[in-house]
C-alpha cells in the first residue's frame, strides 16, 4: 500500500456519459498530480494541485476539469466521455513539487468508455 | 513533443544475465532522471534517481548510467531475476518544474 488510495479501481460507462474520480494523498502530502495512461502510451501529464491551487497543466483536454479540496482530496472530472478516453488514470502525491525521489503513485483507476 | 523517449517497447532477458533499458531526452534543463517501475494492477513505484551533475548512481542489482552529451540515460539490472518483469518508465524532472516528464515505458521480461 503506497498510501495514495484511488477510487474506483474499474468503472465501465458510456460514450457521452460524465464519471468522477477520487484521490486521497498520502498523510502529510500538498501536491496532487493526475497522469493518464492509453494503451502504449506512457503516463501523460494531466494537472498538478499544490495545496488547493492549481500549480501545472498538461495536456488536458477541456472535457475534463479536476480539483483539490481543503481535505487535500482531489477528484478528477471526465465528461462527453468518448472511446478514446478508455485508459489508465493515476493520481500520485508528494509533500511539494516532485522531489529527488518524484511521487508516490495510487494503484489508478481503469476506466472503459463503450 | 516528446521530451523522453523509450524506443524499446519491449526487453527479453534470460535470468541471471544483465538487463539494460534505454532512454533518451531532449531537453538539456532537466536536474533530475527517475526510473520507475510498475507491476499489473499496481502505480509505478520509484526505483532509482540520478542527478543532472552524476554520471552514475548505484543502489544493489540496479546502476543508472547518464550521458549528458548524448542526453541519454540507461538502467543496468545485474543480475536479473524474474521478479523484475515489470514496464520500467524512465522520467525527468526539470528545474523548478512542477511535474514529471514520462517515457513510454519498456516492458522487461526475464526468462527462467
Amino acid at each position: 500500500d503506497s498510501g495514495v488510495t484511488q477510487t474506483p479501481k474499474h468503472l465501465i460507462t458510456a460514450t457521452g456519459q460524465r464519471v468522477t474520480l477520487r484521490c486521497s494523498p498520502r498523510s502529510g502530502d500538498l501536491s496532487v498530480y493526475w497522469y493518464q495512461q492509453s494503451l502504449d502510451q506512457g503516463l501523460q501529464f494531466l494537472i498538478h494541485y499544490y495545496n488547493g491551487e492549481e500549480r501545472a497543466k498538461g495536456n488536458i483536454l477541456e472535457r475534463f476539469s479536476a480539483q483539490q479540496f481543503p481535505d487535500l482530496h482531489s477528484e478528477l472530472n471526465l465528461s462527453s466521455l468518448e472511446l478514446g478516453d478508455s485508459a489508465l488514470y493515476f493520481c500520485a502525491s508528494s509533500v511539494g513539487g516532485p522531489s529527488n525521489y518524484g511521487y508516490t503513485f495510487g494503484s489508478g483507476t481503469r476506466l472503459t468508455v463503450v | 513533443d516528446q521530451q523522453v523517449k523509450q524506443n524499446s517497447p519491449s526487453l527479453s532477458v534470460q535470468e541471471g544475465r544483465i538487463s539494460i533499458l534505454n532512454c533518451d531526452y531532449t531537453n538539456s534543463m532537466f536536474d533530475y532522471f527517475l526510473w520507475y517501475k510498475k507491476y499489473p494492477a499496481e502505480g509505478p513505484t520509484f526505483l532509482i534517481s540520478i542527478s543532472s551533475i552524476k554520471d552514475k548512481n548505484e543502489d544493489g542489482r540496479f546502476t543508472v548510467f547518464l550521458n549528458k552529451s548524448a542526453k541519454h540515460l540507461s538502467l543496468h539490472i545485474v543480475p536479473s531475476q524474474p521478479g523484475d518483469s515489470a514496464v520500467y518508465f524512465c522520467a525527468a524532472r526539470g528545474r523548478g518544474a512542477q511535474k514529471l516528464v514520462f517515457g513510454q515505458g519498456t516492458r522487461l521480461t526475464i526468462n527462467p
